[in-house]
């Protein structure tokens, strides 16, 4: 089993409110990476990262925010939370030189 | 970024051989092939990876021809937990910045009895 978690597992809020969706591995990779992907379609790259301070954007335009500041934590950071932003996060790491990715349970939230 | 197609779905019965065929023609000297499988609300979980020839593990086998312009996942004796997503991806297993794997739309394997 992947030691990768996230929480909360579920969010329902309301449209403008600040919510952080926690990332954490305790596998030391250095690799972290987020997607967004809505029931039965496909998975989008939203934001990853290499290390510690390194933070990219993926494919996906998101509003959504990310930091590294330790190498187990990606915590991603929506500032106003819209209805448009109802999906499921999943949170993934991996070894550099690898493509072997382990992926977190995700977080479903709801925005209404 | 190597694009890939695969099928959308594919249906099997229990007990058969299924096999995935993806296509990547354009893909690059430095690139790996890699198979994940995803059930419905969880996140996708590694396969199997493979460069060239063939790779075999104890869930499933990658068979690559010498262009390396496809490769084909071959699942042997399915049952009916193996009904789930199965998605190619083609990329670089690179040491530093820069490398990151696209989803496809994958294919949807259903498993009859």
């Amino acid at each position: 089993e992947a030691d990768i978690y996230q929480t909360p597992r579920y969010l329902v809020i309301g449209t403008g409110k600040k919510i952080t969706l926690e990332c954490s591995q305790t596998m030391g990779h250095d690799k972290m990476y987020w997607y967004q992907q809505d029931p039965g379609m496909e998975l989008h790259l939203i934001h990853y990262s290499y290390g510690v301070n390194s933070t990219e954007k993926g494919d996906l335009s998101s509003e959504s925010t990310v930091s590294r500041i330790r190498t187990e934590h990606f915590p991603l950071t929506l500032e106003s939370a819209r209805p448009s932003h109802t999906s499921q996060y999943l949170c993934a790491s991996a070894v550099l030189g690898s493509n072997e990715q382990f992926f977190g349970p995700g977080t479903r939230l709801t925005v209404l | 970024l190597a694009k890939t197609t695969q099928p959308i779905s594919m249906d099997s019965y229990e007990g058969q051989e299924v096999n995935i065929t993806c296509s990547h023609n354009n893909i690059a000297t430095n690139d790996y092939i890699t198979w994940y499988q995803q059930f419905p609300s969880q996140g996708p979980r590694f396969i199997i990876q493979g460069y060239k020839t063939k790779v075999t593990n104890e869930v499933a086998s990658l068979f690559i021809p010498a262009d390396r312009k496809s490769s084909t996942l071959s699942l042997p004796r399915v049952s009916l937990s193996d009904t789930a997503v199965y998605y190619c991806l083609v990329g670089a297993v690179a040491q530093a910045a820069g490398n990151k794997l696209t989803f496809g739309g994958g294919t949807r394997v259903l498993v009859k009895p």
